[in-house]
């Protein structure tokens, strides 16, 4: 159980393009997903939370016109880079608690698998 | 700007052998340390979500144990297998952050057979 999808898991695309990226939690609701963001040999960085029903909050200097994030439902959340620029190039993972671990280790995170954005 | 560091970046070690890995944290205001273990192509996966301090978790053959008083936690494998290699991951999380975890950049480690 517990299982958060991600997809794409790469895409390549054009500068001035813009990138959509899913956050599925398969088999819980997630009223809360973390978008995170990692250069090379960086560590994750979260760059916002995503709330269900209502705005992302964004994490000091994350451009939030530029990560638009969307989490119409319980179970997806959206990021869509608009008008990607090579320096948007990075692996970009999604994260959610289930609030009802039910046995489980209390508090810990479920990740997706990440995606690997290249901006030519 | 909360600092998670972790030591080693990088181990090899031969299959049997016992490891460690190193993650110091800021020792004000904790509320829990996790680790995780991240496979290549895959999701990271936790592991232990520590929040007493002194407390010792084990999975298996791994354990870990935590000193948030001088805000550092050791991860220990008993017999490192193959499969084993990973990059593991530990995450800092500061009371009132609204679950914000702060990353260290992880040691990856890799068991030769």
């Amino acid at each position: 159980g517990a299982v958060v999808s991600q997809h794409p898991s790469r895409v390549i695309c054009k500068s001035g393009t813009s990138v959509k990226i899913e956050c599925r939690s398969l088999d819980f609701q997630a009223t809360t997903m973390f978008w995170y963001r990692q250069f090379p040999k960086k560590s994750l960085m979260l760059m916002a939370t995503s709330n269900e029903g209502s705005k992302a909050t964004y994490e000091q200097g994350v451009e939030k016109d530029k990560f638009l994030i969307n989490h119409a439902s319980l179970t997806l959340s959206t990021l869509t880079v608009t008008s990607a620029h090579p320096e948007d190039s990075s692996f970009y993972i999604c994260s959610a608690r289930d609030l009802k671990a039910g046995g489980r280790v209390t508090g810990e995170l479920f990740f997706g698998e990440g995606s690997r954005l290249t901006v030519l | 700007i909360l600092n998670v560091e972790q030591s080693p970046q990088s181990l090899h070690v031969q299959e049997g052998d016992s490891t460690n890995f190193t993650c110091s944290f800021p020792s004000s205001n904790f509320y829990a340390l996790h680790w995780y273990r991240w496979e290549t192509a895959k999701s990271p996966e936790a592991l232990f979500v520590m929040t007493l301090n002194g407390d010792e978790k084990k999975k298996g053959r791994i354990s870990a144990t935590l000193n948030t008083k001088e805000g550092y936690s050791y991860l220990y494998i008993k017999g490192s297998q193959p499969e084993d290699s990973a990059t593991y991951l530990c995450a800092f999380l500061r009371g009132g952050s609204n679950y914000k975890l702060t990353f260290g950049k992880g040691t990856l480690l890799t068991v030769n057979p």
